[in-house]
């Protein structure tokens, strides 16, 4: 069954510092991946996703992730974390059903502080 | 161009009773997708509907839990006879054709509290 796993639960970085965020799939084939940020009391906001081709991905507000194979990863990467980064981010994995991918499992999330 | 709309944004239900839940897709989009995030949680997958078809209700609970997508209106997930460990935020998410492809647009949610 497809899962993900998201090793941190909190991180704290300070502003300026370089940020990355961890990500672990299960999956039996070429996952579709997905990265989105939730802000206190609203939605979700898709930040980038990789579905196949470069392995590095560029995505809004300054974010990349790298998808490794071989290490089943798709970690979330920012060089210089703004105040406003400060956030819940949560790593999605694609799941098929009856031969399309229609539905996300997400991972239990990374919520990101930032000191000034 | 508006995104995916939930309302009510906060729902306060006493023990027993339904909770009604609204969803209308960003426009042009025919799929929709329910989630729920229970407290320190992720998102958990619920059903996912098209137009007047359910294709996939794994992860909806067997009982008191249904949801419908009609042929007008928004997407409708009801809850009888809620309980309070179904307090949660529950999210709406819609895409256009329901390909792998395609991004999944969120809602704001209903968070929904049970006293």
């Amino acid at each position: 069954a497809q899962s993900v796993t998201q090793p941190d639960i909190h991180i704290t970085v300070s502003e300026g510092a370089s940020l990355e965020l961890r990500c672990n799939y299960s999956y039996g084939a070429t996952p579709y991946l997905f990265w989105y940020v939730q802000s206190p009391g609203q939605g979700l906001q898709l930040l980038l996703k990789y579905f196949s081709g470069d392995t590095l991905v560029q995505g809004i507000k300054g974010f990349e992730a790298e998808f490794k194979r071989s290490q089943s990863s798709f970690n979330l990467r920012k060089p210089s974390v703004h105040w406003s980064d400060a956030a819940e981010y949560f790593c999605a994995v694609g799941a098929e059903y009856g031969g399309a991918t229609n539905k996300l499992i997400f991972g239990t999330g990374t919520l990101l502080a930032v000191q000034p | 161009n508006a995104g995916v709309m939930q309302n009510p944004r906060h729902l306060v239900r006493r023990r027993g009773q339904e909770a009604r839940l609204r969803c209308s897709p960003m426009k042009g989009h025919s799929h929709v997708y329910w989630y729920r995030q229970l407290p320190e949680e992720g998102l958990k997958f619920m059903v996912y509907l098209q137009k007047e078809n359910i294709i996939d209700e794994s992860g909806m609970p067997k009982e008191r839990f249904s949801a419908e997508f009609p042929k007008e209106g928004p997407s409708i997930l009801r809850i009888q006879q809620v309980v309070r460990g179904d307090s949660a935020a529950y999210f709406c998410a819609s895409s256009p054709q329901g390909l792998a492809q395609e991004t999944q647009y969120f809602g704001p949610g209903t968070r929904l509290l049970v006293l």
